[in-house]
């Protein structure tokens, strides 16, 4: 089945304690995304990359990395969390970056920091 | 820059009656892409319909359709024939032809009264 997976899907941590969300695609994508989605603000884009070891910042960067070393994983880095980081984080992949081409979206990743 | 702006953060409609839901953008280019995504309480984004600019014809996917008014910079979308299924939340997107990143209104709750 082509989809794309996250996990954890659910996590609690502390102020200052690094974790990974991981980001994995079965459908050869090229493009793959990171989005935020909080309250009155749609989804916000963290970062993209176009394909293996290309990646750029979108609108919310600050406090995140990725890396995107394979085709089908795109881990988002948390390096110290913040509890403005406490949102619910979607990855996402296309075939290409053209404009046309259908983002399919992971499940969410729910993200509390304490 | 652009925006995309949804001024209904909530709607309802009865059931098998139709709804529409309003999206307007803003941008200074003349090709680029328009999406609906809908997100039920599962949390999982679904895209339900795309247009794209340089069409004059509007997209329809079965009860869903669009009403683009590119000089207006509108993208409406018409749920007909109402479903319980279709309680969620609607995100209207904008995404440039070349390599760009996809932006995102803040959404509409859209809830359906049997």
């Amino acid at each position: 089945e082509a989809q794309v997976t996250q996990n954890p899907r659910y996590l609690i941590t502390v102020t200052g304690k690094k974790l990974t969300v991981t980001c994995s695609q079965n459908m050869n994508h090229e493009y793959m995304s990171w989005y935020r989605q909080d309250p009155g603000l749609g989804l916000r884009q963290i970062y993209y990359s176009m394909n293996v070891e290309v990646t750029d910042k979108g609108d919310v960067p600050e406090g995140y990395k990725v890396s995107r070393k394979e085709k089908r994983n795109f881990p988002l880095i948390l390096e110290s969390p913040s509890p403005n980081q406490t949102s619910l984080y979607f990855c996402a992949s296309s075939l290409s970056w053209q404009g046309q081409e259908t983002q399919y979206f992971g499940p969410g990743t729910r993200l509390l920091v304490l | 820059a652009q925006t995309v702006t949804q001024s209904q953060p909530e709607m309802s409609v009865q059931e098998a009656e139709t709804v529409t839901l309003s999206c307007t953008y803003d941008t200074s280019e003349s090709d680029y892409y328009l999406f609906w995504y809908k997100q039920p309480p599962s949390r999982q984004m679904i895209l339900v319909i795309r247009q794209e600019a340089y069409k004059q014809q509007n997209a329809t996917e079965n009860r869903f359709s669009v009403n683009f008014q590119k000089a207006a910079k509108s993208f409406s979308l018409k749920i007909s024939d109402s479903q319980l299924g279709d309680a969620a939340m609607y995100f209207c997107a904008y995404r440039k032809t070349s390599y760009d990143k996809v932006i995102f209104g803040p959404g509409t709750s859209l809830s359906v009264i049997p």
